[in-house]
């Protein structure tokens, strides 16, 4: 596709839930982030993909979250047992390969009620 | 602990006037991204520095990379409304954190007022 795309735009959920967040890199980028960006901060590393191996999760807070990229394209981010803490925008990017520019995805602001 | 820090966190400045944000490190970086970033969007980068002393302008924006590839600062001449906005700076290649991961510091947020 033209940029990162992210599904779904907005997610509400109820505590205890499990959700699986989506996201499509750009076609043919090798490295993929995610990060949980907070109003008015900077983005928190959770962890990063080359290809389809998962390079670094020291970002994630907890062992309820995680991720997977099986095929080195598509990744999904899952929280199960979701707690309100939860509650933020979480941002994917991809990049052509390591260090280079990061191009984000418009976000998925996740609620949890 | 943060590994990047930026400063000043917030800053309100009138059209016109000049500004100057950092970014600083106690680590070396292999490389240096600055990003902007607009309300309800995803950060946009600008610029990335590579060499210690390195200094790109980008038309009114001045970015520095410092000698010793720890900090850089951002300039801007005559600011303009358009330039409002959240700047990030963001480091690659630390060996503390694991060579090619992407971190960002917390971001200033820019407010150029007409």
């Amino acid at each position: 596709g033209a940029g990162v795309s992210q599904s779904p735009r907005y997610k509400v959920t109820k505590r205890g839930q499990d959700v699986a967040l989506r996201c499509d890199p750009i076609s043919g980028h090798v490295s993929l982030y995610w990060y949980r960006q907070a109003l008015g901060q900077g983005p928190e590393f959770l962890t990063y993909f080359n290809y389809e191996a998962q390079q670094d999760k020291s970002g994630l807070p907890n062992d309820r979250f995680s991720a997977e990229r099986p095929e080195g394209s598509i990744s999904t981010l899952t929280i199960q047992r979701t707690e309100q803490r939860d509650s933020a925008m979480y941002r994917c990017a991809s990049s052509q390969e390591r260090e280079t520019e990061a191009f984000f995805g418009q976000g998925t602001r996740l609620t949890v009620v | 602990t943060q590994l990047l820090e930026q400063s000043p966190q917030f800053l309100s400045i009138q059209e016109g006037e000049n500004l100057t944000v950092y970014c600083n490190s106690s680590s070396v970086f292999s490389s240096l991204q600055w990003y902007r970033q607009e309300p309800g969007e995803g950060p946009v980068l600008l610029v990335t520095v590579v060499t210690g002393g390195e200094v790109k302008k980008l038309k009114r924006l001045t970015f520095q990379f410092g000698d010793a590839r720890k900090d850089s600062s951002l300039h801007i001449t005559a600011a303009q409304p358009g330039d409002t906005g959240l700047y990030l700076c963001a480091g690659a290649g630390n060996w503390k954190t694991s060579y090619d991961k992407v971190i960002f510091g917390p971001g200033t947020s820019l407010s150029v007022i007409p």
